[in-house]
């Protein structure tokens, strides 16, 4: 049972516009979420976080939203650029140490 | 400050043999994780250590053994190596956040990675 989800494996967009990258969770008991950035051959590094007591944090370009009746939150990167192209994965965290994290959407922005 | 290292960074085994994967972390994090990632399964968690001496099983725990006998150190083991062990291997550590109090942690640095290959 996949508790958290990315239904969308791949994205294109071209530079300069938005890229919206979401994910969908089963349990209600997830309070803190995070969005972490791949890029082949390297480990994932941390880009946003987001509590459940916000509904939108903002760093940058990056922005989360967080729609909890929707168990829905929402990565928005925006210009987007070339070097954005990389896989990013959604991670949730029900007041535990632990993680569990998407199955990663590849995106690619087109220059 | 090196973040978070991982040894080896590649290596092929046969079934049956075993090995040992070490992580390594300079930023005194209380929390260290082994996760590992396959095709369209995103990562899951093996194992996780909560501070220098303490182990627990995470999703997939079955074929791995942890230790953490140091603090900066987290080792994870496999006894017998099989072909579904094939999978790049992450570890990761982590602060818990400030006055968090109920268990959340801050984020997880990530090391770069051991691909394992097994035949």
């Amino acid at each position: 049972d996949q508790q958290v989800k990315q239904n969308s494996p791949s994205l294109s967009v071209q530079e300069g516009r938005i890229s919206i990258l979401n994910c969908d969770y089963t349990n209600s008991m997830f309070d803190y979420f995070l969005w972490y950035k791949k890029y082949p051959a390297e480990g994932p590094t941390f880009l946003i976080s987001i509590s459940s007591i916000k509904d939108k944090n903002e760093d940058g370009r990056f922005t989360v939203f967080l729609n909890k009746s929707a168990k829905h939150l929402s990565l928005h990167i925006v210009p987007s650029q070339p070097g954005d192209s990389a896989v990013y994965f959604c991670a949730a965290s029900a007041k535990t140490y632990k993680y569990i994290f998407g199955t990663g959407t590849r995106l690619k922005v087109l220059a | 400050n090196a973040g978070v290292t991982q040894t080896p960074k590649f290596r092929v085994l046969k079934t049956g043999q075993s090995m040992t994967l070490l992580c390594a972390q300079d930023m005194n994090h209380e929390y260290m994780y082994w996760y590992r990632q396959d095709p369209g399964m995103g990562l899951r968690l093996i194992h996780y250590s909560v501070g220098e001496g303490t182990t627990a099983k995470g999703e997939v725990p079955d074929g791995y053994n942890v230790s953490r006998l140091k603090k900066q150190n987290f080792l994870l083991g496999l006894e017998s190596a099989a072909p579904s062990q094939t999978s790049v291997y992450f570890c990761a550590s982590s602060y818990p956040l400030p006055g968090a109090g109920q268990g959340s942690t801050d984020t997880q640095y990530f090391g770069p990675g051991t691909r394992l290959t097994v035949l």
